[in-house]
């Protein structure tokens, strides 16, 4: 079984752009989660998705926004980039959602904004 | 406010060795707990959970204690090997509100020095 992919891996970007990253997660899987990490800061949650609906977010700006497609593909969009923006985006799935269950992670996106 | 917390930010053992990572946490309905593994470059994989009915759970090299009065969890590796170097998070859900997310800590480097 393929696991959870992310596109692009790598991404660099100019401050006031926006962005727009990829999550594909395990066949079957309707839960996809993001995250961002920072150093110093771990994995910081930013929403999860379940059957196309956001359940739950993160104490982020509303310049971070996501969905969810029929098929479970997730993509997150940040806009308007500042530079503390600059993180590695990991996306993780799971069948049903996070609670008392496995998530699997994709290898990250990781974005640096000049 | 930082909910789950790992207060070391590196470990150094030798190899044969026990390592032990700490992770204590905030909030009292926390009631699943995991830890994970991640190395560069790769998302962060699963690698042992607890529920808080039980106080220790075992896989192999690896054991999880969970102290619910104290709020605190470890992670004991023996033996440990040079392969276990990574960063090593730990992460804890709740039923409820905060059911569709994990909160994580900030992580503890690992170091298996041969």
């Amino acid at each position: 079984k393929a696991g959870v992919t992310q596109t692009p891996r790598y991404l660099i970007k100019t401050r006031g752009q926006q962005v727009t990253l990829s999550c594909s997660p395990i066949s079957g899987h309707r839960s996809v989660s993001w995250y961002q990490q920072t150093p110093g800061q771990g994995l910081q949650f930013l929403f999860e998705y379940f059957s196309e609906t956001q359940r739950n977010k993160g104490n982020f700006p509303g310049r971070f926004s996501g969905r969810q497609f029929s098929n479970s593909r997730s993509e997150m969009n940040v806009s308007t980039l500042e530079l503390g923006d600059s993180a590695l985006y990991l996306c993780a799935s799971s069948l049903q959602g996070p609670y008392q269950e496995t998530q699997y992670f994709g290898p990250g996106t990781r974005l640096l904004v000049l | 406010d930082q909910q789950v917390k790992q207060n070391s930010p590196s470990l150094s053992v030798q190899e044969g060795r026990i390592s032990i990572l700490n992770c204590d946490y905030t909030n009292s309905m926390f009631d699943y707990f995991l830890w994970y593994k991640k190395y560069p470059a790769e998302g962060p994989t699963f690698l042992i959970s607890i529920s808080s009915i039980k106080d220790k759970n075992e896989d192999g090299r690896f054991t999880v204690f969970l102290n619910k009065s104290a709020k605190h969890l470890s992670l004991h590796i023996v033996p440990s090997q040079p392969g276990d170097s990574a960063v090593y998070f730990c992460a804890a859900s709740a039923v409820g509100g905060a059911t569709n997310k994990l909160i994580f800590g900030t992580g503890t480097l690992l170091a298996v020095q041969p």
